[in-house]
């Protein structure tokens, strides 16, 4: 079974500062894939970003990107330049083959002006 | 509309009653899921539709009866619920049960 930790329940963060949110992992496959999704207050869950488990660069997308440490089972995303609109409940998920998502109990991140 | 659309967001039914939640998703996906999200827990995932065929079923009491007429709706039926059945149901929806699972915004769930 896959497990999914998300060690630290709410984060803070002055607006234009940068924040790194940490997840680490169990899973007995080779070949997975990760995300980290992101829900607002208004509850519409969105994926942020993925990475595959094979790919050694670490995946970005603009001011988000991520610190992928295989042997580790880590998984943390960074946020750069961090805005109003970034607070939110942020999962960490896993996946593999086909298989459904296993998530994490998120992070709750606030931006404080 | 797009994306993926639940109605209603907000529903209070005490015990004895019945009622469904609607999930419609205008991705031209094929795989559909629902989930439960309770407060300080993981995401539970409940039912997955494949091609309108349930593939999966998360051990999840009968009180809850999932529906899935086509690829593009879900419903979720729901009677004699328990108050501990309050939480947010949310829908998803992906391509070939593939990783990019697109999101509702839920059904905030009251059980009185």
């Amino acid at each position: 079974a896959q497990t999914v930790t998300q060690s630290q329940p709410e984060m803070s963060v002055q607006e234009a500062e940068t924040v790194t949110l940490s997840c680490t992992y169990d899973t007995s496959e080779s070949d997975y894939y990760l995300f980290w999704y992101k829900q607002p207050p208004s509850r519409q869950m969105i994926l942020v970003i993925r990475q595959e488990a094979y790919k050694q660069q670490n995946a970005t997308e603009n001011r988000f990107s991520v610190n992928f440490q295989k042997a580790a089972k880590s998984f943390s995303l960074k946020i750069s330049d961090s805005q109003l609109g970034d607070a939110a409940m942020y999962f960490c998920a896993i996946a593999f083959g086909n298989e459904k998502l296993t998530f994490g109990t998120g992070t709750r991140l606030t931006i404080i002006p | 509309e797009t994306g993926v659309t639940q109605t209603p967001r907000h529903l209070v039914m005490g015990m004895t009653n019945k009622k469904s939640l609607k999930c419609e998703q205008h991705l031209g996906h094929n795989a559909m899921y629902w989930y439960k999200q309770s407060a300080k827990k993981p995401l539970e995932l409940m039912f997955v539709y494949n091609f309108k065929e349930q593939t999966e079923n998360n051990s999840v009491p009968s009180r809850f009866s999932p529906e899935c007429p086509n690829s593009s709706h879900l419903f979720l039926h729901l009677h004699t619920l328990q108050p501990e059945d309050s939480a947010l149901y949310l829908c998803a929806s992906s391509q070939d049960r593939a990783y990019e699972q697109y999101f509702g915004p839920g059904t905030r769930l009251t059980v009185t």
